[in-house]
């Protein structure tokens, strides 16, 4: 069965601290891989999404992701957090449909403070 | 453009009872999710619609649950009886066929089963 993980339940960083949220998925064939973020009070918003070429995706507010195939991984990354980056993060993974469905990791809640 | 509507946003109801959720898409997206979003969890994918099609209701508890989307355009999503484990917070999201942009979410219905 396809699985998402995510190491990660909770977060804590300082500001200005680097970023790393993991995941690994468990599907062998092409995939589609996402980041969504919650802001508190917030509905799930897109923050990147990975479809085929450069491995290396960056998306909005300064987050960026690396597919890595071989190790089934597609990792957050952000330099430098920041006090509004705190919310929850979502990895998601879909088959090579472009309309199937998204199984999702069960998050990880980032905590920045100031 | 207007996002993904959903209503209510909060329901509390008794064990047994049954209630209904609606969704109003991104205009134009012919594709439509319902996630249900235990505490604690990632959404897990219950039913897409493509258009007014069943694409994938493989994870639906069907004895209980039933969605429907009689014109392709918006949908209800309906728990008859709930049950305590039904306590969750259902999404809906939309995609368009055409640019894969990944699924835009709406804000969600808070379901408490008292």
């Amino acid at each position: 069965a396809q699985s998402v993980s995510q190491h990660n339940h909770h977060v804590i960083l300082s500001e200005a601290a680097s970023l790393e949220l993991g995941c690994n998925y468990s599907y062998g064939g092409t995939v589609n891989l996402f980041w969504y973020v919650q802001y508190p009070g917030q509905h799930l918003q897109l923050l990147l999404k990975y479809f085929s070429g450069d491995p290396l995706v960056k998306g909005i507010k300064g987050f960026e992701a690396e597919f890595i195939k071989s190790k089934f991984s597609f990792n957050l990354r952000k330099p430098s957090v920041q006090w509004s980056d705190t919310a929850e993060y979502f990895c998601a993974v879909r088959r090579g449909s472009t309309l199937g469905r998204l199984y999702f990791g069960r998050g990880t809640q980032l905590t920045v403070w100031p | 453009e207007a996002g993904v509507a959903q209503s209510p946003r909060y329901k509390i109801i008794e064990k047994r009872q049954s209630v209904a959720f609606w969704c109003n898409p991104i205009s134009g997206h012919a594709t439509l999710y319902w996630y249900q979003q235990i505490l604690g969890q990632g959404p897990k994918l219950l039913i897409q619609f493509q258009n007014n099609g069943v694409v994938d209701d493989s994870q639906l508890p069907k004895d209980r649950f039933s969605a429907e989307r009689l014109k392709g355009v918006d949908s209800t999503l309906k728990i008859q009886p709930a049950k305590l484990e039904d306590s969750a917070v259902y999404l809906c999201a939309s995609s368009s066929q055409g640019i894969p942009l990944g699924q835009y979410f709406g804000p969600g219905t808070r379901l408490t089963v008292t």
